[in-house]
């Protein structure tokens, strides 16, 4: 089966980083993806990553190693409004598998 | 661009009805997935529709269906409603529904069974 694990809370404070790791296992490897959720919204895409290395999207970082079946999402300069809910999710053809979700909380 | 939109907002059913969801995705798009929020549960996938063809499902049982028109709206139905339907329903829309393509997400459907 295909499944991903990752922490459920994180805690940290305003200015700090903070990285969110993901362990998967798959039938087949289609790049791993990451998902912000606020408390009532819609997840919205972060970053993907289809090959070994780190991805840079502003203060957001992802990275993935294949050979170790692993990803993370590194939070910088972290911001109040960073406090949500982040998912991994691997997929292809508009279905997405996710991990059970990280609630990050920013304390000031 | 407007994004995905989802009606209705909110919805009260009772235990044995039946419920339409619709999603009118990002223009252009022609993948629609559905998703499934509860916080037991997590996010999981119901079906992805493309070019009015269902192309994926997830392991959902057979009340739960859908469906997607020529303009690339979709809609879920689900009959005989259970207690334990009760969730937060997504639909999501992207290009051609890649793994290299985001997918954007509507505001959901929240779904509550009495």
């Amino acid at each position: 089966g295909q499944s991903l694990e990752q922490p459920s809370e994180v805690t940290a404070v305003e200015g700090a980083i903070v990285q969110i790791n993901c362990t998967y296992q798959t039938s087949g490897f289609y790049g791993l993806s990451w998902y912000q959720q606020h408390d009532g919204g819609a997840p919205t895409f972060l970053s993907y990553n289809a090959l070994d290395g780190l991805e840079e999207t502003g203060r957001f970082s992802s990275f993935l190693s294949r050979s170790d079946s692993y990803g993370y999402l590194l939070l910088q300069e972290l911001q109040m409004k960073d406090s949500a809910s982040y998912f991994c999710a691997h997929g292809n053809t508009g279905k997405l598998i996710f991990g059970q979700g990280t609630t990050l909380q920013v304390k000031p | 661009k407007a994004g995905v939109t989802q009606t209705p907002r909110y919805l009260i059913k009772t235990r044995g009805q039946q419920v339409t969801l619709s999603c009118s995705p990002i223009s252009g798009h022609r993948s629609v997935s559905w998703y499934q929020q509860t916080p037991g549960q997590g996010l999981q996938f119901l079906f992805e529709y493309f070019s009015e063809t269902q192309r994926n499902k997830g392991n959902f049982p057979g009340r739960f269906s859908g469906r997607q028109f020529s303009n690339s709206r979709s809609e879920m139905n689900v009959s005989t409603l259970e207690l334990g339907d009760s969730a937060l329903y997504l639909c999501a829309s992207s290009e051609q529904g890649t793994s290299n393509q985001p997918q954007h997400f509507g505001d959901g459907t929240r779904l509550s069974i009495l």
